[in-house]
């Protein structure tokens, strides 16, 4: 069964950093492109970031560019978000997921980073 | 990367179809047809029931289908079940190794 467990959300200030884990299992992680996606709570998803099965290629949507490094190990089937330049409206719950043909398909439960002063 | 639009709200009775709409620009959802739909639960993660405009995901029923024209895709949920009360969202690629959803649908069964 695939599972992806997200971590390292929590109260941040802003333009402080943060970095969030999610542990993948239960398929070959080193296969699969995988997708930040974030979600104001009750409001809609909003894509983050992609990063290539290697790590050898990433994508960011505009709003994080410049502020957010997406990375893996594949050694230790984990995903990585590192966050830096936080702002108020960084605040959301932070999903990581499976990429299936370019779809974004398993996702994790997600955890909440909070910008507040 | 604006985001697709959706309908706030739709609603159906027990046993009737509901379809959603999703509407982009050539530039996403016209483009290319990497569209998907999910379906979520209050507190609870998306789960993925269309992918690539028409195709379903195994176990996932054959009541959920898609499809597009142009530049608006759709989701269609026929039989109305209680268990079908969810938020709904659409997502597409957008070139250039980026992706966007839309702002989501609340559907309500009567």
């Amino acid at each position: 069964e695939v599972q992806l467990v997200e971590s390292g959300g929590g109260l941040v200030q802003p333009g402080g950093s943060l970095r969030l884990s999610c542990a993948a299992s239960g398929f070959t992680f080193s296969n699969h492109w995988m997708y930040w996606i974030r979600q104001v709570p009750g409001k809609g998803l909003v894509w983050v970031s992609r990063i290539k099965y290697d790590g050898g290629f990433t994508s960011y949507a505009d709003s994080v560019k410049g502020r957010f490094i997406t990375s893996r190990d594949n050694a230790k089937n984990t995903l990585y978000l590192e966050m830096s330049s936080l702002r108020v409206d960084d605040t959301a719950i932070y999903y990581c997921a499976r990429d299936y043909s370019s779809v974004p398909d398993h996702w994790g439960q997600g955890t909440l980073v909070t910008v507040t002063s | 990367q604006s985001a697709l639009t959706q309908p706030r709200s739709v609603s159906g009775s027990p046993g009737q179809s509901v379809t959603i709409s999703c509407t982009g620009t050539t530039s996403d959802v016209g483009g290319y047809n990497y569209v998907s739909w999910y379906q979520q639960y209050p507190g609870k993660a998306p789960k993925l029931v269309i992918f690539d405009v028409t195709q379903r995901p195994s176990g996932v029923p054959d009541r959920f289908s898609g499809s597009k024209s142009a530049n608006t895709a759709s989701l269609t949920v026929s039989g109305l079940q209680a268990d079908d009360e969810a938020d709904y969202f659409c997502c597409s690629y957008a070139g250039s190794q980026t992706w966007v959803f839309g702002g989501g649908t609340k559907l309500t069964v009567l």
